[in-house]
């Protein structure tokens, strides 16, 4: 099945700096979603992007599905940011595989 | 906003009880998902459901089964519950035709004794 890889796996910034997440996977892929868990569990949809650039406030995300890798950019990082951030990709077979995600932690 | 409202969010039972885990969204989605989450394996699709009354097995549905009498639920059984089913349980809904984003529940914290 395809290889979901995710990096760092772990995160530690300063409030206010900046960052960024990779998704590396191993098979083309025709759905890609981002994904932040707060640290009461629950996952919250960043993006759907299975290719280009997209922009959402301090957020945003670029697909290269050709180089079969995500990126994740956080800027001016904020305590609320902490928490574990997933990508997940679909091959078409109506499923998505996730990552094993990045822990990030912005301490004040 | 999506509103997907998982009925329980702690939970504990004893080996060989039956469960139910019960899943309702109100954005009147086609699509249903059930996945469980455990530290170093990430989330794992048990169920899924495209449509009402139907189902397909997902990744590891060994132990599981399903229930989509209505549109806006989707039902989780543990027809005997065991300590390895020791669980985050997710419920995620999606629109229309796959793929599409899917949203999660905040979901369901089982415990099995």
């Amino acid at each position: 099945g395809i290889q979901v890889e995710q990096s760092p796996p772990d995160l530690i910034l300063q409030e206010g700096a900046n960052s960024t997440l990779r998704c590396n996977f191993s098979d083309s892929v025709n759905n890609l979603q981002w994904f932040h868990q707060n640290p009461w569990g629950q996952l919250i949809n960043l993006f759907y992007i299975p290719s280009g650039t997209k922009q959402n406030g301090r957020l945003s995300a670029t697909t290269v599905a050709t180089e079969r890798y995500s990126l994740l950019y956080i800027s001016s990082s904020q305590t609320t940011d902490s928490g574990v951030y997933f990508c997940a990709v679909d091959t078409g077979a109506n499923n998505l595989f996730f990552g094993t995600g990045t822990r990030l932690t912005v301490i004040p | 906003d999506v509103k997907v409202t998982q009925s329980s969010r702690y939970l504990v039972k004893r080996t060989g009880e039956k469960v139910f885990l019960e899943c309702v969204q109100d954005m009147d989605h086609e699509n249903m998902f059930w996945y469980r989450q455990d530290p170093g394996l990430g989330l794992r699709l048990i169920y899924f459901s495209y449509d009402v009354k139907m189902k397909e097995k997902g990744d590891i549905p060994e132990g599981y089964s399903v229930s989509r009498e209505k549109k806006e639920r989707f039902s989780l059984i543990l027809e005997s519950a065991s300590t390895n089913q020791t669980s985050m349980y997710l419920c995620a809904s999606s629109f229309g035709d796959w793929p599409e984003k899917l949203f999660f529940g905040s979901g369901t914290q089982l415990s099995v004794l």
